[in-house]
C-alpha cells in the first residue's frame, strides 16, 4: 500500500495564479482532510470530507475549493493564489467511527511571491 | 471545539536525558488523545494514542505518554533520548464525532544534544 500520496512535492506560484493539489489514498478510508501547517500555529484544518460526495469547512477554508472526486481523491484547489497561503498542505485519511488515527502524506510546499 | 495547548514550542535535551513534553486539552467530554512526530521535511507519524483503558499508553521506540482526565493533560515522556528522536512532536484531540475531525496543539520542537 501506498499509503496517502500528495503531488506536487513544492510548487512556487505567483499572486493571482491558480493551482490543484491532489491527493489520493488507497485505505479505503472514508474521511479525508487538508491541512495547512505554518510556523509556530501547528496544522490547521482548511476542509474536510467525511464521506465520498460530501465537503464541510474546517477552521481557515477562506479562499480554498476542495472537491472529493471518488472515495480515493480528494483535491484542494487554489483559485487565486496570495502570498498569505504560502505553507506546507497535508492531506489526511481515517476510517470512520471515532476512534481511529489520522494517515498523513508527505506533504506539498506552495511558495507564493 | 477543543483546545490543545502545548506551552513549550522548543525543548532542548541533553542526548540519555530524560524528556517531557506537556500537553493540555479544554474539553472534559470524552476524547481520543494522540501524540504525532514529524521528522524534517516529512510527514506526521502516529507516536501513539490512547483511546480507553489503561492511561498509560508506550510507543515501540520508547516513548509513553498518561491520560490524566482530572488535569485534561496528556503528557508525553522518554526516560533516555536519543540524537534520533530530533523532530517536532505534535498532540491532538478527537472528540470522536462527525468525520472525526483533530486538533492540533502547536508543536514542540524536541533537539537532543550530542
Amino acid at each position: 500500500n501506498a499509503g496517502v500520496t500528495q503531488t506536487p512535492k513544492f510548487q512556487v506560484l505567483k499572486t493571482g495564479q491558480s493551482m490543484t493539489l491532489q491527493c489520493a489514498q488507497d485505505m479505503n478510508h472514508n474521511s479525508m482532510y487538508w491541512y495547512r501547517q505554518d510556523p509556530g500555529m501547528g496544522l490547521r484544518l482548511i476542509y474536510y470530507s467525511a464521506s465520498e460526495g460530501t465537503t464541510d469547512k474546517g477552521e481557515v477554508p477562506n479562499g480554498y475549493n476542495v472537491s472529493r472526486l471518488n472515495k480515493r481523491e480528494f483535491s484542494l484547489r487554489l483559485e487565486s493564489a496570495a502570498p498569505s497561503q504560502t505553507s506546507v498542505y497535508f492531506c489526511a485519511s481515517t476510517r470512520t467511527g471515532g476512534n481511529y488515527e489520522q494517515y498523513f502524506g508527505p506533504g506539498t510546499r506552495l511558495t507564493v511571491t | 471545539a477543543q483546545s490543545v495547548t502545548q506551552l513549550d514550542s522548543q525543548v532542548p535535551v541533553f542526548e540519555e536525558a530524560p524528556v517531557e513534553l506537556r500537553c493540555n486539552y479544554s474539553s472534559s467530554v470524552s476524547v481520543y488523545l494522540f501524540w504525532y512526530v514529524q521528522y524534517p521535511n516529512q510527514g506526521l507519524q502516529l507516536l501513539l494514542k490512547y483511546l480507553s483503558g489503561s492511561t498509560l499508553v508506550e510507543s515501540i521506540n520508547g516513548f509513553e505518554a498518561e491520560f490524566n482526565k482530572s488535569q485534561t493533560s496528556f503528557h508525553l515522556r522518554k526516560p533516555s533520548v536519543h540524537i534520533s528522536d530530533t523532530a517536532e512532536y505534535f498532540c491532538a484531540v478527537s472528540e470522536g464525532t462527525g468525520a472525526n475531525n483533530l486538533f492540533f496543539g502547536t508543536g514542540t520542537r524536541l533537539t537532543v544534544i550530542p
